[in-house]
């Protein structure tokens, strides 16, 4: 089946500092990637919807600057997380709309110290 | 708006024993259903689907069926395996109109022990 990876898959980094989070769509294109965040025994909250060459469309709430999205070819989307805080800790999961259906990346687990 | 809600977990069974994750949902007009599964250190997979009231998808033993009057799409599979040890997810979309914007229920973990 269709494989969605993330790069990379679990980051430490410092108050203050900006982390990149890749995800890819390895043997199929996706014209949409979506970019979800779950914290810990809670639900996958939807923060943006990424189209091919287009801007991100943000979910209420999800602070766009602070949430780069890039989704500058079909195989790939980046979620950069700016100016990073302690609260934004958390599990980062990407998936990928393809002809055959939509696949998810295995997540991207995010500390900020 | 939309919202998905399923039982906490985790839930702890013995090899072979019933399984039962309840969920129900809020929406407005016909929803499509899914039941998602997240086994350690793999993404989520599509476990089965259901696209209308009555439906019953079914996948690898487990079954749920679409119950508009009760707005519930429940997780039964008779008889687990320590395979079966994993996050289940469910989840609804308001497709084809919202592409695949799912909405997540909170996830139950379960754990098969041999």
């Amino acid at each position: 089946g269709a494989v969605v990876s993330q790069h990379p898959s679990w980051v430490i980094c410092k108050s203050g500092t900006s982390v990149k989070i890749e995800c890819r769509s390895l043997d199929f294109q996706a014209t949409t990637m979506f970019w979800y965040r779950q914290f810990p025994k809670q639900s996958l909250m939807l923060m943006a919807t990424s189209n091919e060459g287009s801007k991100a469309t943000y979910e209420q709430g999800v602070e766009k600057d602070k949430f780069l999205i890039n989704h500058a070819s079909l195989t790939l989307s980046t979620l950069t997380v700016t100016s990073a805080h302690p609260e934004d800790s958390s599990f980062y999961i990407c998936s990928a709309r393809g002809r055959d259906g939509l696949f998810f990346g295995p997540g991207t687990r995010l500390t900020v110290l | 708006g939309n919202s998905v809600t399923q039982m906490e977990g985790p839930v702890t069974l013995s090899e072979e024993a019933f399984l039962t994750i309840n969920c129900t949902y809020t929406a407005t007009g016909y929803p499509s259903l899914f039941w998602y599964v997240q086994y350690p250190g793999e993404g989520l997979q599509l476990l089965l689907k259901a696209t209308k009231a009555d439906d019953k998808g079914s996948n690898k033993g487990f079954e749920a069926t679409y119950r508009k009057e009760t707005t519930s799409f429940h997780l039964e599979k008779g008889s687990v395996q320590v395979s079966d040890s994993a996050v289940y997810f469910c989840a609804l979309t308001k497709a084809p109109a919202a592409g695949n914007k799912l909405t997540f229920g909170g996830g139950t973990r379960v754990l098969v022990k041999p």
